[in-house]
């Protein structure tokens, strides 16, 4: 059965901090995405990478995939209130022909303090 | 694009009754998924149509679970002889029938079973 491991499974910080969140597995996947999920919403798709060695910025936030693709990482620079949030990471085992096929960590809460 | 709606938001009831939630996906979304979700833990997959057929259901899922999507549209996802275990948050989610399609979910309807 394939896992996906997320670390640390809480983090609170104050707000100018950096922060690396982490996305762990034994096996090899296809495609990694990352969500935030807000406190009464459904999570919100931020990334997807495909490729071992990928980097994807998306402002403050840097993602990477594993050169191995078995595991991944969120790196937030100056976080503010509002990235405050679970980072969940979904992974795929071959390319996605429908998203029921995803594998869940059980993420990371993450709160910024003013 | 108003985005995948849920109802009720918050539904509490009595262990033994029957409740249902509706979902109402992106338009023009082919795909439909429920999840469930507890407290510290990442979506659990249900199962998912695509237009009005269900294609997958998780061996998870008991006999008092039953989903349908009639028209191809909206779905509702019913629960007969609610368990204090049925407790969780309920999320759908939809996406386009095509490969590595992202997934919009909804805000959730959040089940307590008293």
């Amino acid at each position: 059965t394939q896992l996906l491991e997320q670390s640390p499974q809480f983090l609170s910080i104050q707000e100018g901090e950096n922060l690396t969140v982490y996305c762990n597995s034994s096996s090899v996947f296809s495609s990694l995405q990352w969500y935030r999920q807000e406190p009464g919403e459904g999570p919100v798709l931020l990334v997807t990478v495909v490729t071992g060695g990928e980097v994807k910025k998306l402002k403050r936030l840097t993602f990477q995939f594993g050169d191995a693709r078995k595991d991944s990482s969120l790196h937030i620079t100056a976080a503010q209130t509002g990235d405050t949030g679970l980072y969940l990471c979904a992974g795929a085992s071959r390319p996605l022909d429908s998203n029921y096929q995803l594998i869940w960590g059980a993420g990371t809460k993450l709160i910024i303090k003013p | 694009d108003t985005g995948v709606s849920q109802n009720p938001r918050h539904k509490i009831t009595k262990r033994g009754q029957n409740v249902t939630f509706r979902c109402d996906p992106i338009s023009e979304h082919n795909r439909l998924y429920w999840y469930r979700q507890t407290l510290g833990q990442g979506p659990e997959f249900l199962t998912y149509f695509q237009n009005e057929a269900q294609l997958e259901k998780s061996r998870l899922l008991s006999d008092r679970f039953s989903a349908e999507r009639p028209k191809g549209s909206f779905s509702t996802l019913e629960i007969q002889r609610t368990e204090q275990g049925d407790s969780a948050m309920y999320l759908c989610a939809s996406s386009r029938a095509y490969y590595n399609s992202p997934l919009h979910f909804g805000n959730g309807t959040r089940l307590t079973v008293t």
